[in-house]
């Protein structure tokens, strides 16, 4: 079993849809997690992370963490064409969130007009 | 701020000859920057993790021999991968961590190598 689960998509939508990403993971000593967006052929992008269980928002976005179930989520509202993209999540362990990530496959959004 | 560029953006090269990829944190000093590897439609992988002046330290399964990483300064960190192989051709990416508690990483826009 892999240690962070994603399902890779590709998930399509109309514009203004809200979107849902999730990932689940089995390493029950994840402390931190990130969503990151990546544009093709470009670098992650860091978009939200959160430490521990519960919710942030920022925006559009909304990541909620669950670690009595080891899944977390994604959600775009009022999505637009420019967020088609592949969206990451990564986890890491410990205290600090500089530490080695350890990435879900990604999920491929694909937003159209 | 947090402003991480990689040179060069893509790179083409003969099997059998090295290249250097360099990782520079523009705007903040990075005391650990990692090393990952994206094949096509897969996830990032964890090659190396490498602290300001001292040994990189290596993923299981990626060769230190092959991928030689030199973090010189605060704010350089360079991947040289020798003896390059078509196996090898890959999108580098880079990342640099801001030394404080509640920092997390931030990503280079990557270097796609092709060895031919």
């Amino acid at each position: 079993q892999k240690e962070v689960e994603q399902d890779p998509g590709p998930l399509s939508v109309p514009e203004g849809a809200i979107v849902s990403l999730n990932c689940t993971y089995s390493n029950s000593a994840f402390q931190y997690f990130m969503w990151y967006r990546q544009y093709s052929r470009k670098g992650p992008e860091l978009l939200m992370y959160t430490y521990s269980s519960g919710n942030k928002e920022d925006g559009r976005f909304t990541a909620q963490v669950d670690k009595s179930s080891k899944y977390i989520s994604l959600f775009i509202r009022d999505s637009q064409p420019s967020d088609s993209a592949t969206y990451l999540c990564a986890m890491s362990e410990g205290g600090q969130a500089g530490t080695a990530l350890i990435f879900g496959k990604g999920t491929t959004l694909s937003v159209s007009s | 701020g947090a402003v991480v560029s990689q040179h060069p953006s893509w790179v083409i090269c003969k099997s059998g000859t090295s290249v250097k990829i360099e990782c520079r944190s523009l705007d903040f000093q990075a005391t650990t920057m990692f090393w990952y590897r994206q094949f096509p439609k897969q996830s990032l992988m964890l090659m190396a993790t490498s602290n300001e002046g001292s040994k990189a330290t290596y993923e299981q399964g990626v060769e230190k021999d092959k991928f030689l990483i030199n973090h010189a300064s605060l704010t350089l960190s360079t991947l040289t991968v020798t003896s390059a192989h078509p196996e090898d051709s890959s999108f580098y990416i880079c990342s640099a961590h801001r030394d404080t508690s509640t920092d997390t990483q931030y990503f280079g826009p990557g270097t796609r190598l092709t060895v031919l």
